[in-house]
């Protein structure tokens, strides 16, 4: 069964310093998505990529975070500098082209981010 | 915006017993609307969804949802639960008229379900 790949799982980091998170979304899946989520709460969306291009990010914290998708394939989500409100789990997803659209979107099992 | 509210935060049940969890959302226009759910050390799945028709949507492992519009709702029910649906379960919506995929979660309810 084909699945969205992120990595990494698991991050520690001091605040003040740069994290990187990769998604490598299921082959052919036109549409990315960035979530994160805090505990205890829903995931929240940051950033959402058609292809190459943002279509949506207008929840992501412009000033700290950045995120790609150069070759409409798989993604980076920067952080820079990390603050210790910043600690989540951030969660990529992915979905099929519109005319193959079902509604469902397909997580990745996410990378656990804590900030010292 | 569109907001999801999921007043059930914390659910403990015994096996066998009935479970329902309540979902309201706040946007007027046309929604889909899903049910999530997250097991212990799994990634999110899909539980069910509804587009549009039949109010009553089923999905997996014996879940079921309804759809009630005029009062905002998307309540999971389950006749009778297995120690293997402890899970948090989310509701999420999208938007059909602006054409977004991307969902707007509910905070989630934790289900524990004992043997």
């Amino acid at each position: 069964e084909a699945e969205v790949a992120q990595s990494p799982r698991y991050k520690i980091t001091e605040k003040s310093q740069a994290v990187a998170f990769w998604c490598d979304p299921i082959s052919g899946h036109a549409t990315l998505y960035w979530y994160r989520q805090i505990l205890g709460q829903g995931p929240e969306l940051l950033v959402q990529f058609q292809d190459e291009s943002v279509v949506d990010d207008s929840q992501l914290p412009k000033d700290r975070f950045s995120a790609e998708r150069l070759k409409g394939v798989d993604s980076t989500l920067k952080i820079q500098p990390a603050e210790l409100g910043d600690s989540a789990m951030y969660l990529c997803a992915s979905s099929p082209r519109q005319g193959e659209y079902t509604g469902e979107l397909f997580f990745g099992e996410g990378s656990r981010l804590t900030v010292l | 915006a569109q907001s999801v509210s999921q007043h059930n935060h914390h659910v403990i049940l015994s096996e066998a017993a009935s479970l329902e969890l309540g979902c309201n959302y706040s946007y007027g226009g046309t929604v889909n609307l899903f049910w999530y759910v997250q097991y212990p050390g799994q990634h999110l799945q899909l539980l069910l969804k509804y587009f549009s028709g039949d109010p009553l949507v089923k999905g997996i492992k014996g879940f079921e949802a309804e759809f009630i519009k005029s009062k905002f709702s998307f309540n999971l029910r389950k006749p009778s639960v297995q120690w293997s649906d402890t899970a948090e379960y989310f509701c999420a919506v999208n938007e059909r008229s602006r054409g977004r995929r991307a969902l707007t979660f509910g905070s989630g309810t934790r289900l524990q379900v004992q043997p």
